[in-house]
């Protein structure tokens, strides 16, 4: 099974900061990868498909990049609807496997 | 405009079944694989199963594996988990999600809450 570490698991953060979200595969995965944003309460949003591109609908200020084993998640201004866990998802293999999640809070 | 959503949750006791529904509307819900992703209170997400778009091929976590069936009725346009010997870890939101053509999730429902406890 390929593993998903998830990093930082919580963050705190200012209106207007960038923030950068990691994932690591345990093993190479292309760019089979995906960003969900879950609010508490709410059904995952997909974010971003093939490790960098922005769901229609998305604002620009969400980008993904990476392929193989590292990717990242860069908000690049946080606004105040943007607090929330943000999840990374492998599609590249069966299990499919999520990283553990990480909590974007308000400083 | 795609719209995926579960039952059938509900309080069962540990080693009793359940079964959930997805209903799908907005797509053409024979074309595309489907999976079901759980949540444990205050956890992270976890996948749960997967079935093919004909329903075919299925796949199943370990944690479930030999428990839960994952069906579906593609002339209902309905997805299905059966569960069977649920232990108390199973209590989750169980999520239903459509995936794209490369297979990565991108619509979800609103999620089915199962509980187990005597």
């Amino acid at each position: 099974d390929i593993q998903m570490t998830q990093s930082p698991s919580s963050l705190s953060a200012s209106v207007g900061d960038r923030v950068t979200i990691t994932c690591r595969a345990s093993q190479g995965i292309r760019n089979d990868l995906g960003w969900y944003q879950q609010k508490p309460g709410k059904a995952p949003k997909r974010l971003i498909y093939a490790a960098s591109s922005l769901q229609s609908g998305v604002p620009s200020r969400f980008s993904g990049s990476g392929s193989g084993t590292e990717f990242t998640l860069t908000i690049s201004s946080l606004q105040p609807e943007d607090f929330a866990t943000y999840y990374c998802l492998q599609h590249y293999s069966n299990p499919r496997t999520f990283g553990q999640g990480t909590k974007v809070e308000i400083k | 405009e795609v719209q995926v959503w579960e039952s059938g949750g509900g309080l069962v006791q540990p080693g009793g079944s359940l079964r959930l529904s997805c209903a799908a509307s907005g797509f053409r819900f024979s074309n595309y694989a489907m999976n079901w992703v759980r949540q444990a209170p205050g956890k992270g997400l976890e996948w749960v199963s997967g079935i093919s778009d004909s329903g075919g091929t299925t796949y199943y976590a370990d944690s479930v594996k030999g428990r839960f069936t994952i069906s579906r009725d593609n002339s209902k346009n309905t997805l299905y988990l059966q569960m069977k010997s649920l232990r108390a870890e199973d209590t989750a939101v169980y999520y239903c999600a459509k995936a794209d053509y490369n297979d990565l999730f991108d619509y979800w429902g609103q999620g089915t809450l199962v509980t187990v406890s005597p």
